[in-house]
């Protein structure tokens, strides 16, 4: 089992759309869970942290923690063109604090 | 603007000719990392450096070696590139390895490496 996993995608939204992305993570001991934006061939920006249960909202993102089903999820509202990215989700290890990635989700906003 | 900067952003070298990539940061964190990206696929942890603390991760190659001469830069030395190697390579820091919001890692723009 993957230690983060993401829906695999691609997903295509129309502009003004909200755009769900989904990630689900097998170490219990993980404390902090991260979102990151990739534009192809550029690197990870960060997005949005989250560390406790509930929603975190930021502009237009918001996440969505759920320790008790090892869920973490991320909204994307009135998706524009320039939201087109690969998303990568990524917890660190309870073991060792190194961080594990999903494989990432692609994400295309059509105009 | 506090930052994490790389050098160069393209590196060209020649089958099995070294090469060194050169990171930098400004925001004082204690924490370096340099990852692995090849295309589609999630960055791939190389090793890190916890101040002067080096720690491999068990799959790097030989080949690939690691220096932190001071808190700011870090340097990712190739010693033999070969074919495999060409990647874009991220350099990333945190302020510790773990711990409430402080184990947030913030990725310089990398450096993409082709081997000819």
């Amino acid at each position: 089992q993957k230690e983060v996993e993401q829906n695999s995608g691609p997903l295509s939204v129309p502009e003004g759309a909200i755009a769900s992305l989904n990630c689900t993570y097998s170490d219990r001991g993980s404390q902090s869970f991260f979102w990151y934006r990739q534009y192809s061939g550029k690197s990870p920006e960060l997005i949005m942290s989250i560390y406790s249960n509930g929603d975190k909202e930021d502009g237009r993102f918001t996440a969505q923690l759920n320790k008790a089903s090892q869920y973490v999820s991320l909204l994307i509202r009135d998706s524009q063109p320039s939201d087109s990215a690969t998303y990568l989700c990524a917890a660190p290890r309870s073991n060792d604090y190194k961080l594990s990635f999903g494989a990432g989700t692609t994400v295309t906003v059509r105009a | 603007d506090a930052m994490v900067i790389q050098n160069p952003r393209y590196q060209v070298t020649q089958f099995g000719k070294p090469v060194t990539l050169s990171c930098s940061q400004t925001l004082n964190h204690n924490v370096m990392y340099w990852y692995q990206q090849k295309s589609s696929q999630a960055p791939k942890l190389l090793f890190h450096y916890y101040d002067k603390d080096f720690n491999n991760e068990a799959d790097t190659p030989d080949n690939f070696q690691s220096r932190r001469p001071n808190t700011s830069f870090c340097f990712l030395d190739i010693r033999s590139p070969g074919l495999g190697d060409a990647a874009m390579y991220l350099c990333a820091t945190s302020r510790a390895l773990a711990g409430t919001e402080t184990d947030t890692q913030y990725f310089g723009p990398g450096t993409r490496l082709t081997v000819l």
